[in-house]
């Protein structure tokens, strides 16, 4: 039973590219977040999706950074016209349910992006 | 201070010591989870602990939790080199779906 999919591992982008990172869930999961680490830093919260829906956005910037879950496929977080800071590591999470808050979240290793 | 803060932010142990780490956060929870971070690499769950649980054991790992305080404990015992890494304590609020708050971890590290 594969564990949570990401990729790319490691991003290289120049400023102002598109970058484009890919999550697969856990077999039986809906549940999928995407969190990210500046170094030597703990996760921030950005988003949570289920299936063609946005659950809660609070932690996406307001502008460059979008998600989506679709109903066939991996869940994709897009940022537009990279710039340095969005240098980090971009980690994807799912669970087999979200509403009572007791399930654990299983995380992926991780897409390192970096922007030069 | 933020949510889900560790205490210490370093801890440098002999193999065969038990390491303590501390987190503690500010609001009602539905429960806790503690993972571990290796350099470079994912999280790995280790243990849930649900906000009407004082204590849960898992191998070598122990965790307690004290509502009344807003604090968690996570306990591993006869350490070893490969335990070294990050530690990190999430909370899920109360009511909050799955979203976890992260603390800005442990770096424990174990030396032979």
């Amino acid at each position: 039973n594969a564990g949570v999919m990401q990729n790319p591992r490691h991003l290289v982008r120049r400023r102002g590219q598109e970058a484009r990172l890919r999550c697969s869930p856990m077999k039986g999961h809906s549940h999928v977040y995407w969190y990210r680490q500046l170094p030597e830093e703990g996760l921030k919260f950005m988003v949570y999706l289920q299936k063609e829906n946005i659950i809660d956005e609070s932690g996406m910037p307001k502008e460059r950074f979008s998600a989506e879950f679709p109903k066939e496929g991996p869940s994709i977080l897009r940022i537009q016209q990279v710039v340095r800071g969005d240098s980090a590591a971009y980690f994807c999470a799912s669970s087999a349910g979200g509403d009572r808050g007791g399930n654990t979240i299983y995380f992926g290793e991780g897409s390192w992006l970096t922007v030069v | 201070s933020q949510q889900g803060e560790e205490d210490p932010q370093a801890l440098s142990i002999q193999e065969g010591e038990n390491a303590t780490m501390n987190c503690s956060y500010k609001t009602s929870i539905n429960n806790l989870q503690w993972y571990r971070q290796n350099s470079g690499r994912g999280l790995v769950h280790l243990i849930l602990i649900r906000s009407n649980e004082r204590e849960k054991h898992s191998g070598r790992l122990r965790v307690t939790l004290d509502t009344s305080k807003k604090s968690s404990s996570l306990l591993i015992t006869a350490s070893r080199a490969a335990d070294t890494a990050s530690y990190f304590c999430a909370t899920v609020p109360t009511g909050g779906g799955n979203k976890l708050t992260f603390g800005t971890g442990t770096q424990l590290k174990v030396e032979l």
